[in-house]
């Protein structure tokens, strides 16, 4: 049982382009997390998915960011017009249920590193 | 606002010697999972331990364990015989029951390393 794959583990951008990473789940997870994590700080909580469904997305800034877990395939990440402040490491995370349900673990992957130059 | 706090940005422990790791927090809620992850220099994050709040019995996972005081809102982390692998980043995270999606918080992180 593969773990939860993130790709590209680095990506850099111009700033103004987009970029998108991408999460595949846990075989059998139908709950997503993402979050960023910027230099020297701890991850902080942008948004949750179950498929097909937004279910909180209050960390995510309200431009230029969306997100996407579709029925079939990978979970997205885009962000719009990238700047220099968006250079970050993005985690996801997967999990069977709604994480905070009894025995539920949230299983994080590699993350991708953004750079915008 | 449910935060989380690391106090200590860095520690340092010698070899098979004991360090703990501070973590408080605030919630109004009295139902919530804790958490210690681990994030060598690979950036995976690894989790560590768990602690249910409604459980009154500290977590413990072989050289790892938690003095969890629900009271006080702290819930430290304790390595015993410490390994040269033991090095990375350390954080402590919160999440409640069900109202919240599972969102993790995090706190900022202790960047421990073990000396030989």
């Amino acid at each position: 049982n593969a773990g939860v794959m993130q790709n590209p583990r680095h990506l850099v951008r111009r700033r103004g382009q987009e970029a998108r990473l991408r999460c595949s789940p846990m075989k059998g997870h139908s709950h997503v997390y993402w979050y960023r994590q910027l230099p020297e700080e701890g991850l902080k909580f942008m948004v949750y998915l179950q498929k097909e469904n937004i279910i909180d997305e209050s960390g995510m800034p309200k431009e230029r960011f969306s997100a996407e877990f579709p029925k079939e395939g990978p979970s997205i990440l885009r962000i719009q017009q990238v700047v220099r402040g968006d250079s970050a490491a993005y985690f996801c995370a997967s999990s069977p249920s709604e994480l905070g349900a009894l025995n539920t673990e949230a299983f994080f992957g590699q993350g991708t590193r953004l750079t915008v130059v | 606002a449910q935060t989380v706090t690391q106090s200590q940005p860095e520690m340092s422990v010698q070899e098979a010697e004991t360090v703990t790791l501070s973590c408080t927090y605030d919630t109004s809620e009295n139902n919530y999972y804790l958490f210690w992850y681990k994030q060598p220099p690979s950036r995976q994050m690894i989790l560590v331990i768990r602690q249910e709040a409604y459980k009154q019995q500290n977590a413990t996972e072989n050289r790892f364990s938690v003095n969890f005081q629900k009271a006080a809102k702290s819930f430290s982390l304790k390595i015993s015989d410490s390994q040269l692998g033991d090095t990375a980043m350390y954080f402590c995270a919160f999440t409640t029951f069900y109202n919240q999606g599972g969102k993790l918080i995090f706190g900022q992180g202790t960047e421990l390393s073990v000396k030989p």
